[in-house]
């Protein structure tokens, strides 16, 4: 696609309950970035995937957040028995290399919220 | 550890005053610093890179080693300039951002 797709766009689980957020980068990205970011906060780097390399999950703030991408294609955020604290914007991004010429393109989010 | 600080959540300019969005940043390598912003409604978006010393829509930004600061400036505020602001830093393969600063604009 054209740009960077995120779904679902908004999601509200109740607490205790597993969700699963998708992230589809562009075509030839090889760079994909997982961050959160709360209200009134910047944003939180999660886990960053480059290529078929192993990932650096050194943002994942627990061990109930885990994330799988498969090559330079889609990936999935999962997020196990959430709690209210996991309420945030969830945001990916794409690069086609490592991001410092070329930017970083990102998609419009996951908006979960965990009442 | 690597920081970057934006010490104001909020600015309010009125059009055609100058602005000046601050951004600190601590890092102990060669810094590689970036301004992204984020318009009402629309996906968060490269604005320029400290790298290419360019001006994008009349923004411009220069990085201070003596001061470790990457302030974004612009001489006249339009009203369509009104976003979110994010100064981020280059650590290794990960950007790190800062909060935010909230522009506003006044007519």
């Amino acid at each position: 696609g054209a740009g960077v797709s995120q779904s679902p766009s908004n999601k509200v689980t109740e607490k205790g309950k597993d969700v699963e957020l998708r992230c589809d980068p562009i075509s030839g990205h090889t760079a994909l970035y997982w961050y959160r970011q709360r209200l009134g906060q910047g944003l939180e780097f999660l886990i960053y995937f480059q290529g078929n390399s192993a990932p650096d999950k050194s943002g994942l703030p627990s061990d109930r957040f885990s994330a799988e991408r498969t090559g330079e294609s889609v990936s999935t955020l999962t997020i196990q028995r959430t709690q209210q604290e996991d309420s945030a914007v969830y945001l990916c991004a794409s690069s086609r290399d490592r991001g410092f010429y070329s930017g970083y393109t990102f998609g419009s989010g996951t908006r979960l919220t965990v009442v | 550890a690597q920081r970057v600080t934006q010490p104001e959540k909020l600015l309010s300019v009125f059009k055609g005053a100058p602005v000046e969005l601050k951004c600190n940043y601590s890092y102990s390598g060669s810094p590689e610093l970036f301004w992204y912003v984020q318009y009402s409604r629309q996906r968060l978006q490269l604005l320029l890179r400290h790298i290419s010393r360019e001006s994008i829509k009349g923004f411009t930004a220069d990085l201070n080693k003596g001061e470790t600061s990457f302030h974004l400036k612009k001489p006249f505020a339009q009203e369509e300039d009104s976003a979110m602001y994010y100064c981020a830093l280059m650590n290794g393969y990960i950007p790190t951002f800062g909060r935010g600063t909230s522009l506003i604009v006044h007519p």
